[in-house]
């Protein structure tokens, strides 16, 4: 089945790590998406990729980082640089072009221990 | 830069009721529009999109909206709800451009039997 799919479903970081999310889509999407999604403040954009080896900051760039090394991948690193890293974190991918939607993933819940 | 606002975080209603979802969007050029709906501890998933024609769209699960330049909305109805539409909606805009979607903040729609 083609599909999205985000690991872990839940996630825990100690003070001072980095952790990844990971996000797999095998739609054959050029473009891939990360958003931050917290209670009461919608979805808010962290990095997008529109093609392999190039990515852009979103919104809300500070404390993470991204690669795009292969079209069906699109890694989330939550760097210890971000000091409020709780929330719901949501992969998206989606053919290029602004009336394309887009299709979700389930998303990780990331906690702080 | 686009920008979109919902105008209620919260609507109960209850079933077999109608409801409508307000949506307004703030763009100094052409937009598309896109409605999506969240089931809790999941991804988003597209309902309906409006990008040019007829102003009234019909979408999944007998959600329509309609699209309205003169005010700048886009709002989401359904003449009869029910329990299972229990869920958080987001309206988004785009600006025709390669550039991400900006989602609005959400609506938690909650049918009571």
């Amino acid at each position: 089945d083609g599909g999205i799919t985000q690991s872990p479903k839940y996630l825990f970081r100690k003070e001072g790590q980095n952790v990844t999310l990971s996000c797999e889509q095998n739609l054959n999407h050029d473009a891939m998406y990360w958003y931050r999604q917290d209670p009461g403040q919608g979805l808010r954009l962290i990095y997008y990729s529109q093609i392999v080896n190039d990515f852009q900051k979103g919104d809300i760039a500070e404390g993470y980082s991204v690669s795009r090394e292969k079209k069906e991948s699109f890694p989330l690193t939550v760097t210890s640089a971000q000091k409020n890293p709780t929330a719901f974190y949501l992969c998206a991918s989606g053919l290029a072009g602004p009336n394309e939607k887009l299709f979700f993933g389930s998303g990780t819940q990331l906690s702080v221990l | 830069a686009q920008s979109v606002t919902q105008l209620d975080s919260q609507v109960p209603v209850f079933e077999e009721a109608p409801v409508e979802l307000r949506c307004n969007y703030s763009s100094s050029v052409s937009v598309y529009l896109f409605w999506y709906v969240q089931y809790p501890n999941q991804g988003l998933q597209l309902l309906l999109k409006y990008l040019s024609g007829s102003t009234l769209v019909k979408g999944i699960n007998g959600f329509e909206a309609e699209f309205n330049k003169s005010q700048t909305s886009f709002h989401l109805r359904k003449p009869s709800v029910h329990i299972s539409d229990t869920a958080e909606y987001f309206c988004a805009v785009s600006d025709l451009r390669n550039t991400p979607l900006v989602f609005g903040k959400g609506t938690r729609l909650s049918v009571i039997a």
